[in-house]
């Protein structure tokens, strides 16, 4: 089992930018999954990325995939407050998380 | 449909003593899994359920152990407490592939 690595650790911006995180990992995967969890709480789904795909969209959130690079970027466009959390990727349905980048987005 | 639910939500414990977490999956949901989240870290695998047996295992000492019972729901048991065992714990359940989290119990070992 393995697990992916977010970077950076830590990302502030203004209400309204663009943020960008990634991850990266070592071996290949069937799929590639991004979680979100506001402080001190349960993580949430965003959304699955299977190994076959470049991109994928869900709202405000764009996710790739590039398994040459073994990295996945996670792109929140027209960022809000509320996406202040921490996001995390999980690798092949194996449950392993990193340290997460921390997200604050400022009002 | 309710979705994953945790109890307690808060615990304080004194150390050498046992806890007892519990957790209840999203309807029809037929695997747990349960981790350990220390302040500032990622959430960390301790194992998980399917059946009611433990399919796999993280690097948890066997202080940590589980169960899951006919109706899917799970317990968490951790016996000889430590200081260092002071943690939020996440439930998640899952058919295939997305896990749906519980809001965790936050546990405080003095």
């Amino acid at each position: 089992s393995q697990q992916g690595e977010e970077d950076p650790q830590a990302l502030s911006i203004q209400e309204g930018e663009n943020a960008t995180m990634n991850c990266s990992y070592k071996t290949s995967i069937n799929n590639l999954q991004w979680y979100r969890q506001n402080s001190g709480r349960g993580l949430v789904h965003l959304i699955l990325i299977r190994s076959n795909e470049r991109e994928k969209h869900s709202g405000r959130l764009r996710v790739t995939l590039d398994t040459s690079k073994k990295s996945s970027s996670l792109l929140i466009t027209a960022s809000r407050a509320a996406d202040t959390a921490s996001y995390f990727c999980a690798l092949n349905n194996d449950m392993r998380f990193g340290a997460g980048t921390r997200l604050t987005v400022k009002p | 449909d309710a979705g994953v639910t945790q109890s307690p939500t808060h615990l304080i414990k004194t150390r050498g003593q046992q806890v007892t977490l519990r957790c209840s999956p999203k309807s029809g949901h037929d695997t747990v899994s349960w981790y350990q989240q220390a302040l500032g870290q990622g959430p960390q695998f301790i194992f998980q359920y399917y059946e009611e047996e433990e399919r796999q295992r993280g690097n948890f000492p066997d202080r940590f152990s589980g169960h899951q019972f006919p109706n899917y729901s799970s317990e968490l048991n951790v016996n000889a407490l430590l200081l260092g065992d002071s943690a939020l714990y996440l439930c998640a359940s899952s058919v295939v592939e997305t896990q749906y989290f519980g809001p965790g119990t936050r546990l405080l070992v003095l």
